[in-house]
């Protein structure tokens, strides 16, 4: 009884395929998240989603489209993929959107485009 | 903006031997911090957090105090064991807005029997 989990767990593919990454969280929380952290392990905030409503929405791609269909669910689809984009996905949940809320990290998504 | 700042890796310790992974932020407001950890292929895991000055977040015998005054969450550990061979990354949520996690670049921590 996975927490949060994430498929694919790897993703190989072709520069300028579109792909998309699912999250899901079984711990009713209402904010999710997505983050991407590079080749040097370095961590940054993509999107957040507080019960299906975008709350944060870095500066990102507008090739990467995040999408929520229910507070338990964020999505991430990504067009056009750039070799740029080859990095590990995490997706996250917390229990509400305040400063000192821990969150739950899912296993992640390894993405390597070619 | 807000930021963290951690030690460069790797650590490289001994088994028993004592750990402190620096960690300093810079951050509008009171922030609450955070340690989290990553095992080899796994995701993130709260390792340990405090959400005001001078509290002192602890588990699995890891400890951090929250140093306003030298705005600081150094984590600490009195004896390592190869189990925690891991990157660990300081992070801040500050609170202004919905929380944010900004982390540091992690530090790998390597501990040999």
């Amino acid at each position: 009884d996975t927490a949060v989990s994430q498929t694919p767990k790897y993703l190989v593919t072709q520069m300028g395929n579109d792909k998309s990454i699912k999250c899901e969280q079984n711990l009713g929380h209402d904010t999710m998240y997505w983050y991407k952290q590079d080749s040097k392990k370095f961590l940054k905030i993509m999107f957040s989603y507080n019960n299906k409503e975008l709350i944060i929405n870095e500066t990102v791609p507008n090739r990467f489209s995040p999408k929520s269909p229910d507070k338990a669910h964020l999505n991430l689809h990504i067009n056009s993929l750039e070799l740029g984009d080859s990095a590990v996905y995490f997706c996250a949940s917390s229990p509400a959107s305040g400063r000192g809320e821990t969150q739950y990290f899912g296993p992640g998504t390894r993405l390597l485009v070619l | 903006g807000n930021s963290v700042t951690q030690m460069e890796g790797p650590v490289t310790l001994s088994e028993e031997a004592f750990l402190t992974i620096n960690c300093t932020y810079t951050a509008t407001g009171y922030p609450s911090l955070f340690w989290y950890v990553q095992y080899p292929g796994e995701g993130l895991q709260l390792l340990l957090k405090a959400t005001k000055a001078d509290d002192k977040g602890s588990n699995k015998g890891f400890e951090a105090t929250y140093r306003k005054e030298t705005t600081s969450f150094h984590l600490e550990k009195g004896s390592v064991q190869v189990s925690d061979s891991a990157v660990y990354f300081c992070a801040l949520s500050d609170r202004t807005g919905f929380q944010k996690l900004v982390f540091g670049t992690g530090t790998r921590l390597l501990v040999s029997p």
